[in-house]
């Protein structure tokens, strides 16, 4: 079956810019996260829906970043007014229930670079 | 902010020796995890150790789990080549923090043919 996909694969803006970037998770997944990865990095927790919800946002790193899940499968993240320090790899991830004890299934992410 | 630290940082090793990679954690946990993440790829999801085990096998990995020093190590036996890629360790807090992973820096494991 279908994995998690992101699009778009990459994503080049200037700074000031407001960009969308798509995830649509493995079917039947209710648990969708999000994570940013810079280089060298590993990834840090942004923000995790539980079906059409946002359970827990502590996350993001500021007002400029928002996401949605409005039926509660795909995901859109959100950034307005984009800096150069936001650059980095956004990375996508779903489970089949939240719980503990489910693997996180990625995507290949999204590589955003603002000018 | 990362929570975990792992090292070494870069590990490159000949193929069919073992490697050996150690995590430390700052808090208490439910479980931890193990992801390899290729070259300009997604993450993959290796293993997965609750709180209450402290070892699990899968194929040629196997993980350790210390609770008492805030820390893990993966071991993969017999290397290959195709396990060059990085490997990061973590965290799921649990509670209502459930779901919700903190990662290690990584380590770069390099295999050589």
């Amino acid at each position: 079956g279908a994995g998690v996909s992101q699009t778009p694969s990459n994503k080049v803006t200037e700074k000031g810019k407001y960009v969308e970037l798509r995830c649509d998770p493995i079917s039947g997944h209710t648990a969708l996260y999000w994570y940013r990865q810079s280089l060298g990095q590993g990834p840090e927790f942004l923000i995790y829906f539980q079906g059409t919800g946002a359970a827990d946002d502590s996350g993001l790193p500021n007002d400029r970043f928002f996401a949605v899940r409005p039926e509660g499968s795909v995901s859109t993240l959100k950034i307005q007014r984009t800096e150069r320090g936001d650059s980095a790899v956004y990375l996508c991830a779903s489970s089949p229930v939240s719980s503990s004890y489910n693997e996180q299934f990625f995507g290949p992410g999204t590589r955003l670079t603002v000018l | 902010s990362q929570q975990g630290e792992e090292d070494p940082q870069a590990l490159s090793i000949q193929e069919g020796e073992n490697a050996t990679m150690n995590c430390s954690y700052k808090t208490s946990i439910n479980n931890l995890q193990w992801y390899r993440q290729n070259s300009g790829r997604g993450l993959v999801h290796l293993i997965l150790i609750r709180s209450n085990e402290r070892e699990k096998h899968s194929g040629r990995l196997r993980v350790t789990l210390d609770t008492s020093k805030k820390s893990s190590s993966l071991l993969i036996t017999a290397s290959r080549a195709a396990d060059t890629a990085s490997y990061f360790c973590a965290t799921d807090a649990g509670g209502t923090s459930y779901g919700k992973l903190t990662f290690g820096q990584g380590t770069i494991l390099t295999v050589h043919p």
